[in-house]
């Protein structure tokens, strides 16, 4: 069936850092790709999506590149702020299983000042 | 316009009792998810509905757990016999049209389980 692990968090970086966190998928077909985070205090929402292969999508800073020889849809930020401090999900929907939407188990990041 | 709705926000119950959770949907989303957050854990699927029917209802964790949209809009998601592992927060979302594009996220509720 289908799988998405995510880097484990939490992860603390300082202001103005560089940003990554890993996110692999194991799919049948052709699935999509997002990522989507949750702000403290407020509930889930889409940060950008992909869906199909070498697309890039983006957002706030944020860019993600589904790439499909590595099964991956790695978030990064080149600056990151202390407004960014967040829970980050990636997340696989796919028409083509039984198994049709998965979520990572979240990446907690927090942003020292 | 407005978002997704959830309620109650939080629940207490005792085990054995049956819950039922409420979302209302953005107007005129015809796609309806609902998830589970435990603590420390990601997001569990549990059930979508595309309309009134369900064609995915691969995630619910057991025959406690059921849930039903009517009128394509309103949808409730109901827990029997609840145990404490049932403690959580559910989460439901809406998308326009089906499960490929941008679900918008409820508040959720919070349930426990004493």
């Amino acid at each position: 069936g289908n799988s998405v692990t995510q880097m484990e968090g939490p992860v603390t970086l300082s202001e103005e850092a560089f940003l990554t966190i890993n996110c692999t998928y194991t799919a049948t077909g052709y699935p999509s790709l997002f990522w989507y985070v949750q702000y403290p205090g407020e509930g889930l929402q889409l940060l950008l999506k992909a869906t199909k292969a070498d697309d890039k999508g983006s957002n706030k800073g944020f860019e993600a590149t589904y790439r499909k020889e590595t099964t991956s849809f790695h978030l990064e930020k080149g600056s990151v702020q202390v407004s960014d401090s967040a829970v980050y999900f990636c997340a696989l929907i796919s028409y083509s299983s039984a198994s049709k939407i998965i979520f990572g188990s979240g990446t907690r990041l927090s942003i020292r000042p | 316009g407005a978002g997704v709705s959830q309620s109650p926000s939080n629940k207490v119950t005792e085990k054995g009792k049956d819950v039922e959770l409420r979302c209302d949907p953005i107007s005129g989303h015809t796609a309806l998810y609902w998830y589970r957050q435990s603590l420390g854990q990601g997001l569990e699927f549990l059930i979508y509905f595309q309309g009134n029917s369900a064609p995915d209802k691969s995630g619910l964790p057991s025959d406690r757990f059921s849930a039903e949209r009517t009128g394509g809009s309103v949808s409730t998601l109901t827990i029997q016999r609840t145990q404490q592992e049932d403690s959580a927060v559910y989460l439901c979302a809406s998308s326009l049209l089906d499960f490929q594009e941008t679900q918008y996220f409820g508040p959720g509720t919070r349930l426990l389980v004493l």
